[in-house]
């Protein structure tokens, strides 16, 4: 059984950093591209950044690049994404979702609740 | 620019049938898109991939009484016998060249 489970999420200031987690299971990790999809408070889904199952291809949206680092380590079947320069707009639930070979994401994770807030 | 629009809302009464609606942006009609279910309190959950001819493969355990169509740059989600579980929100994804991914709106459904 495919799982996802996100980490690391929390209360923090504007403009301080935070750094999630994502442990997958249930399939081979390295053979897959995985991404980070969040959620405003009662707002639609917005894609955020994505990587390639060796790491060699990366993707962010607008709205995060050069605040936002995706990185994975394929020996721990783990996902990270490293957010610095945090702002209110941040706040929202962030997903882990595993991408079929083609491109969409086949597996979704719980979500792990962001709160930018002084 | 690559974008998929939905309607806001939708609403059908139980037991009937309900058609959604994902339209691609010009220049993208070929393009195949999945369709995502998001029941209130919970995380989405991949309901099947639809290409542009139609053909369409299910996540695991959707039931058969949801089903996909294409007619050009629109996508559709049809969900037949409507279960009182399916009031949920309905967003439709694609994924452009290179590490990305496209959301639409979402459609809240509402089953009367």
């Amino acid at each position: 059984e495919v799982q996802l489970v996100e980490s690391g999420g929390g209360l923090v200031q504007p403009g301080r950093s935070l750094r999630l987690s994502c442990a997958a299971s249930g399939f081979t990790f390295d053979d897959y591209a995985m991404h980070w999809v969040r959620q405003a408070p009662g707002k639609g889904l917005e894609w955020v950044s994505g990587i390639s199952w060796n790491s060699g291809s990366i993707g962010y949206a607008d709205s995060v690049k050069g605040r936002f680092t995706i990185s994975r380590d394929n020996a721990k079947n783990s996902l990270y994404l490293q957010m610095n320069s945090l702002r209110a707009e941040d706040t929202a639930l962030y997903y882990c979702a595993k991408a079929h070979g083609s491109g969409y994401f086949d597996y979704w994770g719980q979500g792990t609740l962001v709160t930018v807030s002084s | 620019q690559l974008v998929l629009t939905q309607s806001p809302s939708a609403s059908a009464s139980l037991g009937a049938s309900v058609k959604l609606t994902c339209t691609l942006s010009s220049g993208h009609s070929s393009y195949a898109i999945a369709w995502h279910q998001q029941q209130p309190e919970k995380g989405p959950r991949y309901l099947m991939k639809l290409n542009s001819d139609g053909s369409h493969s299910k996540g695991d355990g959707i039931p058969d009484r949801f089903s996909g169509s294409s007619s050009g740059a629109e996508r559709y989600l049809t969900i037949s016998s409507l279960q009182s579980e399916d009031e949920a929100d309905y967003y439709c994804q694609t994924w452009g060249t290179g590490i990305r991914g496209v959301f639409g709106g979402g459609t809240k459904l509402t089953v009367l």
